[in-house]
């Protein structure tokens, strides 16, 4: 069973710029949540998917935002990139409810 | 109240000894308390999990305590290996959506 894939593993983009990143889910799984790790801030909560649908949002601005396709695939946009905003991104994959969240082995964006 | 508080921020252990991490959480609502094992270039990977109906659930080397009227809960790692030296994060969830997640425990198993 293939895990989850986040593409591409490695970001390097200017301040300002908007940049997309991307998570398969495992096959099956109709929820996926977003992630930012920072070592300053540690993992926080960005937004998960279900069924293409936006079900939960984390406490970021506007900039962040994401969508999910019928095959479950996800995508997270940030727009007019910050300094800050460079961290590992995560994506977590899930069947819902209190099934295991398997995560990917992340994007790391790193913003100049 | 969606704050997860997890201690120690840093912990050092011989190897066979017991590594213990410690978290409370706030927000009574949170029903799924899952431990996460971070390796350097790594996704979080669950190692245990635990809902608030039971008060402690094993796994191999792994338990998790659950206090559910002082709102803590803990993990612990028995014979402690160097293979476990990692990050670990605590999480709590409500209905297993929108994790919220400790800032972790960077553990060291000394050899």
């Amino acid at each position: 069973k293939a895990g989850v894939t986040q593409t591409p593993r490695y970001l390097i983009k200017t301040r300002g710029q908007q940049v997309t990143l991307s998570c398969s889910p495992i096959s099956g799984h109709r929820s996926v949540s977003w992630y930012q790790q920072t070592p300053g801030q540690g993992l926080q909560f960005l937004f998960e998917y279900f069924s293409e649908t936006q079900r939960n949002k984390g406490n970021f601005p506007g900039r962040f935002s994401g969508r999910q396709f019928s095959n479950s695939r996800s995508e997270m946009n940030v727009s007019t990139l910050e300094l800050g905003d460079s961290a590992l991104y995560l994506c977590a994959s899930a069947g819902g409810g209190f099934t295991e969240a398997f995560f990917g082995q992340g994007t790391r964006l790193t913003v100049v | 109240q969606q704050q997860v508080k997890q201690s120690p921020q840093s912990l050092i252990v011989q190897k066979g000894g017991i590594s213990i991490i410690n978290c409370a959480y706030e927000n009574t609502a949170f029903d799924y308390f899952p431990w996460y094992q971070q390796f350097p270039g790594k996704g979080p990977a669950l190692l245990i999990a635990i809902r608030p109906d039971v008060s402690e659930k094993k796994e191999g080397r792994f338990t998790i305590s659950f206090n559910k009227s002082a709102k803590q809960f803990s993990l612990h790692i028995m014979d402690s290996q160097p293979g476990d030296s990692a990050t670990y994060f605590c999480a709590a969830s409500i209905e297993g959506q929108n994790f919220v997640f400790g800032p972790g425990t960077r553990l060291s198993v000394l050899p």
